[in-house]
């Protein structure tokens, strides 16, 4: 398996200007997980979804993010407008998410992508 | 609501001695615990989990960590520290089904030559 592909894995843009970062989960895993990892803050929850349904999105810093999953192979992750201080490593994480089983499941990163707002 | 401590942000060990790493959570219902590991530039990936069946897990490259449910801990640890372990650590609880995890702020490790 390719585990969690996440592009582009950096994205360097001015401020202002809209960023999308995409996500693919494992195939066969229901549950998807959006991080932001920052110096300051560490890691931080920003959205997850289990089949396709965002189930809670308080981690979302504010209405400039938002987050997508059309299908259950892909997910995006949009800021607009970006400002300087959304500069940080965005992760995405895909798990099983079996029935049941949910307490023992892993969490599998991908490799994240690097924001510079500038 | 569950949540982890990891005491000290920074750990530097000398090659070949003992590394401990500690967290301590905070739960109310018999929790689900995990170590992961994150190297420069690159995403988490799963070191081990407790999930009950023992109270002492052994994980990849060497690493272990015991459950002590008196002590609300899950330390993790390894015998001799190589110059390949320097990376951040980050312990983290799960105590509801099919819900993130709750991570830890990290602690990075450093080794010296």
């Amino acid at each position: 398996d390719a585990g969690v592909i996440q592009s582009p894995r950096h994205e360097v843009t001015e401020m202002g200007q809209e960023v999308t970062l995409r996500c693919k989960p494992i195939s066969g895993h229901n549950s998807l997980f959006w991080y932001r990892q920052t110096m300051m803050r560490g890691l931080e929850l920003l959205i997850y979804f289990n089949n396709n349904v965002p189930i809670d999105d308080s981690g979302m810093p504010e209405d400039r993010f938002s987050a997508k999953m059309p299908n259950a192979s892909f997910s995006t992750l949009k800021i607009q407008p970006s400002e300087p201080r959304d500069s940080a490593v965005y992760f995405c994480a895909s798990s099983p998410g079996r029935a049941g089983r949910g307490y023992e499941e892993e969490q599998y990163f991908g490799p994240g992508t690097r924001l510079t707002v500038t | 609501a569950q949540s982890v401590t990891q005491l000290g942000s920074h750990v530097s060990v000398s090659e070949g001695a003992l590394v401990l790493l500690r967290c301590n959570y905070s739960s109310s219902v018999p929790p689900y615990l995990f170590w992961y590991v994150q190297y420069p530039n690159q995403g988490l990936q799963l070191l081990l989990k407790y999930t009950s069946a023992a109270t002492l897990v052994k994980g990849i490259n060497g690493f272990e960590a015991e459950f002590k449910k008196s002590e609300t801990s899950f330390h993790l640890t390894k015998p001799s520290a190589h110059m390949s372990d320097a990376a951040e650590y980050f312990c983290a609880v799960r105590t509801s089904g099919n819900t993130p995890l709750v991570f830890g702020k990290g602690t990075r490790l450093s080794v010296i030559a």
